[in-house]
């Protein structure tokens, strides 16, 4: 029973435009929801969290949306770099400990 | 922000045999995480190591299995023990972040077991 689910596997966008990388989950008790980042043969690296009682946090190109009605967040790009392209983690925190979603990996093309 | 190695980056092993994956640390952090990353998978948590106590280990893992050390503040290893093909994944350590929520990831060690 997945918790977090990142239903899109694969993104492709052109380089300058808007990356929307979706994110849904089941549990109402996550306190805090994270995107991690990960290029081939590194580990994961922090990007962006928001905690569940905002809806909005914004870092320079990077920013994400929860609506918690819809249990759904986002993570936007703009505008989207080559070097953006990675596999992107959507992570939900409960009691500690953090859960990941799949992944998708956002290919920006130039 | 914590730097974290693993040693090895890669395996290749024999069914029925052991790997130790060693995770250092550059800096003290009271708890370490060790995540495994099945093919296609997502991030899944084995067990917390604090350093002086046992390791908690998450549902569907054991100590048997997946026996942990934490001998300081730096460094941990994690064993695969009587290796199956199904033990071929990533296995990654972390350690807890500048904020409460936050974890820095080690580069990940990638196991294959034929």
């Amino acid at each position: 029973d997945q918790q977090v689910k990142q239903n899109s596997p694969s993104l492709s966008v052109q380089e300058g435009r808007i990356s929307i990388l979706n994110c849904d989950y089941t549990n109402s008790m996550f306190d805090y929801f994270l995107w991690y980042k990960k290029y081939p043969a590194e580990g994961p690296t922090f990007l962006i969290s928001i905690s569940s009682i905002k809806d909005k946090n914004e870092d320079g190109r990077f920013t994400v949306f929860l609506n918690k009605s819809a249990k759904h967040l986002s993570l936007h790009i703009v505008p989207s770099q080559p070097g953006d392209s990675a596999v992107y983690f959507c992570a939900a925190r409960t009691q500690g400990n953090l859960i990941f979603g799949k992944g998708t990996k956002l290919s920006v093309k130039p | 922000s914590a730097v974290i190695s693993q040693k090895p980056s890669r395996d290749i092993c024999q069914r029925g045999t052991s790997l130790t994956i060693q995770c250092q640390v550059d800096s003290q952090v009271t708890m370490m995480f060790w995540y495994r990353q099945q093919p296609g998978q997502s991030l899944t948590l084995i067990a917390t190591a604090n350093q002086g106590s046992e390791a908690t280990y998450e549902s569907g893992f054991v100590i048997d299995k997946f026996p942990i050390s934490r001998p300081n503040l730096t460094f941990s290893t994690l064993t695969v023990s009587n290796m199956s093909p199904e033990d071929s994944s990533i296995y990654l350590c972390s350690v807890e972040g500048g904020s409460a929520y936050e974890q820095y990831f080690g580069p990940g060690t990638r196991l294959t077991v034929t």
